[in-house]
């Protein structure tokens, strides 16, 4: 079972909008509607930005959010801020029968 | 307030073994399935495993299947990672989180090193 498919890294200047994408396959992201967006600072736990394609948690920005379409899940930051900067992760329920879950490759926000 | 905490990491002679725990507060823990994540210096984000509120159901990673073992007391409130034959590719901070599908709250983390 492969990592899903994120961008490297991904760039904006202040007040922009950006989006990742997650791509995986219909075993998992085109699958279920389990898809989630981890946000981590540097040496910081991963903080659920994301969860069930589209729902933010309490206390999270509504300038996150969250689409799916096919085998491919998107984070969108609108309004860019600097305390955006951080690495992201999607990740899946996946019926693979290796695994449960599957995290993608990461994504580099970088604030310009 | 949410709380977990990981204790147990430290390093570790590859082959060797070590226990992990995480400490559960602010919750009813016994309701609530529970997961094991890592993460390798400077790489991503790595599901190990996961343990369902009565232990009826556990999953496991590939990677670790048949050298790690997850189990909670719900009476303690206190999940837990056995870790067996470790390996230098297991050296990771392990995080606990909480939840099923989506992970809501996590630790800290706790680093172990496996290395001669």
């Amino acid at each position: 079972q492969s990592a899903l498919t994120q961008p490297a890294s991904v760039s904006g200047s202040p007040g922009q909008s950006i989006t990742i994408s997650c791509t995986g396959t219909s075993s998992d992201v085109g699958g279920y509607n389990y898809v989630s967006w981890y946000q981590q600072h540097p040496g910081k736990a991963p903080k659920l930005m994301i969860y069930e394609v589209s729902n933010r948690p309490s206390g999270v920005p509504d300038r996150f959010s969250g689409s799916k379409s096919g085998n491919t899940a998107s984070l969108t930051i609108s309004g860019l801020q600097a305390e955006d900067e951080a690495d992201y992760y999607c990740s899946s329920y996946t019926s693979s029968s290796t695994l449960a879950y599957v995290f993608g490759t990461g994504t580099k926000v970088t604030v310009l | 307030e949410v709380q977990l905490v990981e204790s147990g990491g430290g390093l570790v002679k590859p082959g060797g073994s070590l226990r992990l725990s995480c400490a559960a507060s602010g919750f009813t823990f016994s309701s609530y399935s529970m997961n094991w994540v890592r993460q390798a210096p400077g790489k991503g984000l790595e599901w190990v495993s996961s343990i369902s509120s009565s232990s009826s159901y556990i999953y496991y990673a590939d990677s670790v299947k048949g050298r790690f073992t997850i189990s909670r007391d719900n009476a303690k409130n206190s999940l837990y990672l056995q870790m067996n034959s470790l390996r230098a590719e297991d050296t990771a901070v392990y995080y606990c989180a909480r939840d099923r599908y989506s992970w809501h709250y996590w630790g800290q983390g706790t680093l172990v090193t496996v290395s001669s």
